[in-house]
C-alpha cells in the first residue's frame, strides 16, 4: 500500500511568486492535513481537509490557502512568497474515525 | 489553546542503553490523544507511540514505553536498549479527541543521538 506521496520534494521560488504543492493520501483516506516545520517556529498545523471540506484552519494568513479534490488529493498554495515562508510542509493523511495520521516525506520550499 | 513543551532540545544515549524524554502539556480538555512521533533525516514523521486520557494503563510497543501522568500532565518517553536506527528529532504532540484525527499540536522536538 502506497503511503503519502507529496510533491515535488523540493522546490526553489523567488520573493513575491506563488507556489503550489501537492499531497496524495493513502488510499481510503479522506482526511488531509497540512503542517509547516521551520527552525525558528516548529511544526504548526495549517488547515486539514475532510471530503474535499476544509475543517480546520491554523493561525496563517490569507496568503495560504488549500482545496481537496473528489478522490482526496490535496493542493496548498502559498501566493505572493516571503522569505519566511521557506519551510517543510508537511501533509498527513488519515482514515475517517481514525486517530493516527500518516506523513508524507514533505515538500522542501526555499524563497530566495 | 492547548501547548506541549519539550524541555530537552537534545540528548544523547549509547547503544543497548535506556533513555527517556519528557514531555508536559497544558489543556483545559477531558478527553484527547498523545502521541510521540519520530523524525529521521529522512524527514518522514513516523508514529511510535499512542496515549489516550482515558486510559490510565501506559502504552507500550515493543522498546517504547511512556509514562502518562494525567494530573500532572506529564507523558515522557521511554526507550529501552537504544538502537543507531533511534537516532532522531521526536516530538510529542497533543490532539483532541473529536472522534476522528484533528489538528496535532507539537512540542519543540528532542534531538537524540545513539551512539556506539
Amino acid at each position: 500500500k502506497a503511503g503519502v506521496t507529496q510533491t515535488p520534494r523540493y522546490l526553489i521560488k523567488t520573493r513575491g511568486q506563488q507556489v503550489t504543492l501537492s499531497c496524495s493520501p493513502i488510499s481510503g483516506h479522506r482526511s488531509v492535513s497540512w503542517y509547516q516545520q521551520t527552525p525558528g517556529q516548529g511544526l504548526q498545523f495549517l488547515f486539514e481537509y475532510f471530503s474535499e471540506t476544509q475543517r480546520n484552519k491554523g493561525n496563517f494568513p490569507g496568503r495560504f490557502s488549500g482545496r481537496q479534490f473528489s478522490n482526496s488529493r490535496s493542493e496548498m498554495n502559498v501566493s505572493t512568497l516571503e522569505l519566511g515562508d521557506s519551510a517543510l510542509y508537511l501533509c498527513a493523511s488519515s482514515l475517517a474515525g481514525a486517530t493516527e495520521a500518516f506523513f508524507g516525506q514533505g515538500t522542501r520550499l526555499t524563497v530566495v | 489553546a492547548q501547548t506541549v513543551t519539550q524541555s530537552q532540545p537534545e540528548m544523547s544515549v549509547q547503544e543497548a542503553e535506556t533513555v527517556t524524554l519528557s514531555c508536559t502539556y497544558d489543556t483545559s480538555e477531558n478527553n484527547y490523544y498523545l502521541f510521540w512521533y519520530k523524525q529521521p533525516p529522512s524527514r518522514q514523521m513516523i508514529l511510535v507511540i499512542r496515549q489516550e486520557a482515558y486510559k490510565q494503563q501506559n502504552a507500550t510497543e515493543n522498546r517504547f514505553s511512556v509514562n502518562f501522568q494525567k494530573a500532572a500532565k506529564s507523558f515522557s518517553l521511554k526507550i529501552s536498549d537504544s538502537q543507531l536506527g533511534d537516532t532522531a528529532m521526536y516530538f510529542c504532540a497533543f490532539m483532541k479527541n473529536t472522534g476522528t484525527a484533528s489538528k496535532l499540536t507539537f512540542g519543540t522536538g528532542t534531538r537524540l543521538q545513539v551512539t556506539l
